[in-house]
């Protein structure tokens, strides 16, 4: 069992939709969870991060923790075809992060 | 604010060859991270520098690897022989703090060395 899961798709939604994204952990000592946005061939980049159980939320985007299910969740509100991306879903346990092997999303105009 | 730099972008190197790879991290950060990605694979640890020190070489593959951070600024991850297997894209990432609890370390990516070992 992996330690860090995502549903690699590709999610396809369209244009002004919700997009969610999941991603399941196994390590129940990983305090902090990452949600990193990776364009083809850039590097990733940090959109949101999550330490407390619950919503947190920044603009459109609103990331979800819940400690006792070890589930972690991205919704992007008002999709816009530039939020086509790979989106990486990342734990943090002493220090260094494990990925999740990043879910495909497109969204259709 | 400069990011975290990575240089070269791409080498491409012949099974047995060295390859020397370099990250200057954000300015001020003490906490810097090299991560691969293999094809297919997610992004994976190999090792945390806290300053000049080493705090966490777990996920170093094997003793072909050596990394650096001489001065605490910029770091070096030599391959030495490289082998096919270690073809992929390494990422180096820095962070101003710890991830403790009641707080995250946000770790900031540079744009990555594609290694090509043919």
């Amino acid at each position: 069992q992996k330690e860090v899961e995502q549903n690699s798709g590709p999610l396809s939604v369209p244009e002004g939709a919700i997009a969610s994204l999941n991603c399941t952990y196994s390590d129940r000592g990983s305090q902090s969870f990452f949600w990193y946005r990776q364009y083809s061939g850039k590097s990733p980049e940090l959109i949101m991060f999550i330490y407390s159980n619950g919503d947190k939320e920044d603009g459109r985007f609103t990331a979800q923790l819940n400690k006792a299910s070890q589930y972690v969740s991205l919704l992007i509100r008002d999709s816009q075809p530039s939020d086509s991306a790979t989106y990486l879903c990342a734990g943090q346990g002493a220090q260094k992060l494990v990925f999740g092997q990043g879910t495909r999303l497109t969204i259709n105009p | 604010e400069a990011g975290v730099t990575q240089f070269p972008s791409h080498s491409v190197i012949e099974k047995g060859q060295t390859v020397t790879l370099r990250c200057d991290p954000i300015s001020g950060h003490d906490n810097l991270y090299w991560y691969r990605r293999v094809m297919g694979k997610e992004i994976k640890f190999l090792l945390h520098f806290v300053k000049e020190s080493k705090q966490d070489e777990s996920g170093m593959p094997n003793n072909r690897f050596l990394a650096e951070r001489t001065g605490g600024t910029y770091s070096t991850l030599k391959v030495q022989p490289a082998e096919l297997e270690d073809s992929g894209v390494y990422f180096c990432a820095s962070s101003l703090t710890l991830g403790l609890a009641g707080s995250a370390g946000e770790q900031y990516f540079g744009p990555g060395t594609r290694l090509t070992v043919t």
